[in-house]
């Protein structure tokens, strides 16, 4: 069965601190991972898209990683501010379902970062 | 640039009412689209796509139902709501044909059925 799994559920971190979520996946066949942050009551907004020979992508203080092999994900936030106070979303799509794929959603992580 | 619009923001309606979530893509032709409903401490759930004017796939047996009468609007109803549709409602769109790409979702809709 495709599943998504992220970890911690919910973090607290202060500010200017370092930061590091976890994504699990057993999706097959693998197409791309994706990263979004989700500010409370917004849509959720792409971070980071990454495929199968890619093992890091950055974007501003956000770099996710990724390992094919063990089919782990993770983005590691540096320098954390208020703003980055968000959930943020997992995304694995497979090859299957047509052109676009098959989008499969972790459930989140939620960070609180505090002053 | 590519915008996404949805409304309402927030919508609080009884039940056995009926429903109408609009969204609208500016900036691009031909887009995918998709309606999601997002509940407390779930992922995303895909409700409906749309490759075009007039096709919707459904993923979920649900009495809401979905429609694409122009390019760029999807449109979300229901004749008769029941409580388990209370949920965030997200509207997406994408490039066709490229995985490589983002999907972009609107802000969503918060709605409370009681």
């Amino acid at each position: 069965k495709n599943q998504v799994e992220q970890s911690p559920q919910s973090l607290i971190i202060l500010e200017g601190k370092n930061c590091t979520l976890q994504c699990n996946y057993t999706v097959s066949p693998f197409s791309n991972l994706r990263w979004y942050k989700q500010d409370t009551g917004r849509g959720p907004v792409s971070l980071t898209i990454m495929t199968f020979s890619e093992n890091t992508k950055s974007n501003g203080r956000y770099t996710a990683t990724l390992d094919a092999d063990t089919k782990q994900s993770s983005l590691h936030i540096t320098a954390s501010q208020l703003s980055d106070s968000a959930s943020y979303i997992c995304v694995v799509t497979s090859n299957y379902g047509g052109s676009q794929g098959n989008l499969i959603f972790g459930k989140g992580t939620k960070l609180s970062v505090k002053p | 640039s590519q915008t996404i619009h949805q409304w309402p923001a927030t919508l609080v309606q009884p039940v056995g009412s009926p429903l109408s979530l609009e969204c609208t893509v500016e900036g691009t032709s031909n887009p995918n689209l998709y309606w999601y409903r997002q509940a407390a401490g779930r992922g995303l759930q895909l409700l409906f796509y749309s490759v075009g004017i007039g096709q919707i796939s459904s993923e979920v047996p649900q009495n809401l139902s979905a429609s694409r009468p122009q390019d760029r609007q999807f449109i979300l109803s229901s004749k008769k709501l029941l409580l388990s549709d209370s949920g965030f409602y997200l509207c997406a769109w994408s490039v066709p044909g490229r995985r490589d790409q983002p999907q972009h979702f609107g802000d969503g809709t918060r709605l409370s059925i009681l």
